[in-house]
């Protein structure tokens, strides 16, 4: 089965600072999504990455997928509170189902 | 006008008790999930319904049932209910279809069950 290992398992930076959370794969990914939860809430999409190489970027949140298809990075420019929670990778499995990582409690300090 | 829609958000019942969750969505997605948080906020897959019918059913004890009456709903009933239950429980829907753009899967609020 597909396992998922993220880290750091929490990090805590200054606001303004930038930031760098990793998702590896123990098999090559067909679909990796990035999510975000809040405390007491739902999962927010982020972004869904496919192509080895593949770069996608929204608003100060890049997602990137490498070559070989079992890393993938999420990186945050110039964090704010507002980027607080807990960020999880989810590996697309064959009826669509996610396995997801172990997440990353993010705490943006002001 | 919620994507994604559970009930109840917050569940308190004691050991023993039959306990029922139940989701809508109104995307028109063909496919819909339920997943269980716990405590260490792991994320894990339960169950997997398209078109009413299952098709992922994950190393979950009998004493979870999901029932999907139709395509917009899928409801999970718990029995016998034990302390290990507490978690908080998701509902999600998608279409199905893989890796396509657009088909990112939609998540409810959550229900956070406690057993006592």
């Amino acid at each position: 089965s597909q396992e998922l290992e993220q880290s750091p398992q929490s990090l805590i930076v200054q606001e303004g600072k930038n930031l760098t959370i990793n998702c590896t794969s123990s098999k090559t990914l067909y679909g990796l999504y990035w999510y975000k939860q809040k405390y007491g809430e739902g999962l927010i999409f982020l972004m869904m990455l496919q192509k080895g190489g593949e770069e996608k970027s929204h608003e100060k949140i890049t997602a990137k997928l490498d070559e070989k298809k079992q890393q993938s990075s999420l990186h945050i420019t110039a964090s704010q509170p507002s980027h607080a929670g807990i960020y999880l990778c989810g590996a697309e499995g064959s009826a669509r189902q996610l396995t997801f990582g172990s997440g990353t409690q993010l705490t943006v300090l002001p | 006008d919620t994507a994604v829609s559970q009930t109840p958000k917050y569940l308190v019942t004691q050991m023993g008790n039959d306990k029922s969750i139940k989701c809508e969505q109104n995307l028109g997605h063909d496919t819909m999930y339920w997943y269980k948080q716990d405590s260490k906020k792991f994320l894990k897959i339960m169950f997997s319904y398209n078109n009413k019918e299952l098709i992922i059913n994950e190393t979950v004890p009998n004493r979870f049932s999901p029932k999907s009456p139709d395509k917009a709903h899928l409801n999970l009933h718990i029995n016998s209910l034990e302390l290990g239950d507490s978690a908080v429980y998701f509902c999600a829907s998608s279409r199905l279809g893989q890796g396509a753009q657009g088909t990112e899967a939609f998540f409810g609020q959550g229900t956070r069950l406690t057993v006592v």
